[in-house]
């Protein structure tokens, strides 16, 4: 299977919370990502979790990681019509020089 | 901004012609990396460079060649397009060393007719 998987959409009503879900099956111990990516633009780093770390909360972004099983999670809280976007987790790859990215999940806030 | 220029930021061209993309950055970084995106897939890595002449395969590499001649400039080539390679292209650069955090470039949106 992928490396990094993610489910492909998202759609969540305003003021909902948004949960976003990544799996992958190898990382090096080092930092796991999430960027957001607006139409028409390239990717920005969004948040960020050490792999040492259960938890990290950001104002309204909370990244969960369950190294156990492998698991990536990014919450936001109050979502707005501001935060559709495409999110992807990525992860860098265990002796390699390189962060592998999953397909990414287009969220759609909708009123 | 971290400084990154891509261009062009578009191109139509055909089936069979070369095609050559440019990567531009301007913090001396070591670390540059070229993807395409293309809906479904998310981000597929095709070449990335670990210093001037020192490049290595990505996932995706057959169809492109990438050359460093300078730390500044990352070029990806397509020696005779496909319409498979019609996609969007993002060059990245790794501040912080292999696999920390990237900062990427705009995007060349590529049609292959």
């Amino acid at each position: 299977g992928e490396d990094v998987e993610q489910s492909l959409f998202l759609s969540v009503r305003e003021g909902d919370s948004s949960v976003i879900n990544c799996t992958y099956t190898d990382s090096s111990s080092t930092y796991l990502y999430w960027y957001k990516q607006e139409p028409g633009a390239g990717l920005q780093l969004l948040t960020y979790i050490f792999s040492n770390m259960d938890m990290k909360q950001d104002q309204r972004l909370t990244v969960l990681l369950n190294k156990k099983d492998k698991h990536l999670s990014l919450r936001i809280a109050d979502t707005q019509t501001g935060d559709s976007a495409i999110y992807f987790c990525a992860v860098p790859k265990s002796g390699y020089n390189k962060l592998i990215f999953g397909a990414g999940t287009r969220l759609a806030v909708h009123p | 901004d971290a400084g990154i220029t891509q261009s062009p930021r578009h191109k139509v061209t055909e089936t069979g012609t070369p095609v050559t993309l440019r990567c531009h950055q301007t913090e001396n970084h070591r670390y540059m990396y070229w993807y395409r995106q293309d809906p479904g897939h998310g981000l597929r890595l095709i070449h990335y460079s670990y210093g001037v002449k020192d490049t290595d395969k990505g996932e995706v590499s057959d169809g492109y060649s990438v050359s460093r001649s300078k730390t500044e400039d990352f070029l990806l080539t397509l020696e005779s397009a496909t319409s498979s390679q019609t996609s969007v292209y993002f060059c990245a650069i790794t501040p912080g060393g292999s696999g920390t955090e990237a900062f990427f470039g705009q995007g060349t949106r590529l049609t292959v007719v």
